[in-house]
């Protein structure tokens, strides 16, 4: 099945920064990866996602870069802001298919 | 998109004991699928919950522990049974619509503690 892993585990940057997140896969036949927010004692939110037909997608200060030959993409957010903090995931999963798995998250404190 | 209204959003109970968790959908959805979230962790599939048969079980968990129930298009439940403290976690409910909608979407979660 598929395994999903996720670095770092913690990253800490000053307000105005960016912050890069990378996740990698190993099911070759996964071709949907979105990212997910969570912030404390609440429930994941979707903020971005791709398909493996897209090698880069943004939406304004976040972006994610998808590469299948090297089965990794990363999450990136420019002009960090306080209200960034929080713990994202990455996830992988087949197209239409039923189970998503989620990488281990990375807790992201942005310093005012 | 979809809403998604979970409960209890939190309990304690007692070792031995039985919790039931509601997970409903405002509109029908294709797929609907139980995690856990143990403190401090990343979310785990423990199934699929499947429309008039049985759920899909994730590796390590099984339908004795974890009994699912999906009568319609729009409601599951997922019961935690005789509990232990090592059952002490967050269980969220997710839905996907299918198709091209790819998007999953989450309960606000059921914060369970054993003692």
């Amino acid at each position: 099945g598929e395994n999903v892993e996720q670095h770092p585990s913690t990253l800490s940057v000053q307000e105005g920064d960016s912050a890069v997140i990378k996740c990698t896969y190993s099911d070759s036949a996964s071709n949907y990866f979105p990212w997910y927010k969570q912030e404390l004692g609440k429930r994941p939110q979707l903020i971005i996602d791709i398909r493996s037909n897209v090698g880069e997608k943004k939406d304004q200060r976040i972006a994610v870069t998808l590469n299948k030959t090297a089965k990794h993409f990363s999450l990136h957010i420019t002009e960090t802001q306080p209200e960034d903090s929080a713990v994202y995931f990455c996830a992988a999963r087949r197209y239409n298919n039923n189970d998503m798995r989620f990488g281990a998250g990375t807790r992201l404190t942005v310093k005012p | 998109s979809a809403v998604i209204s979970q409960k209890p959003s939190r309990d304690i109970c007692q070792r031995g004991t039985s919790l039931t968790i509601q997970c409903q959908v405002d509109s029908q959805v294709t797929m609907m699928f139980w995690y856990r979230q143990q403190p401090g962790q990343s979310l785990t599939l423990i199934a699929t919950a499947n429309q008039g048969s049985e759920a899909t079980y994730e590796s390590g968990f099984v339908i004795d522990k974890f009994p699912i129930s999906r009568p319609n298009l729009t409601f599951s439940t997922l019961t935690v049974s005789n509990m232990s403290p090592e059952d002490s976690s967050i269980y969220l409910c997710s839905v996907g619509k299918g198709g091209s909608n790819t998007e999953a979407f989450f309960g606000q979660g059921t914060r369970l503690t054993v003692v």
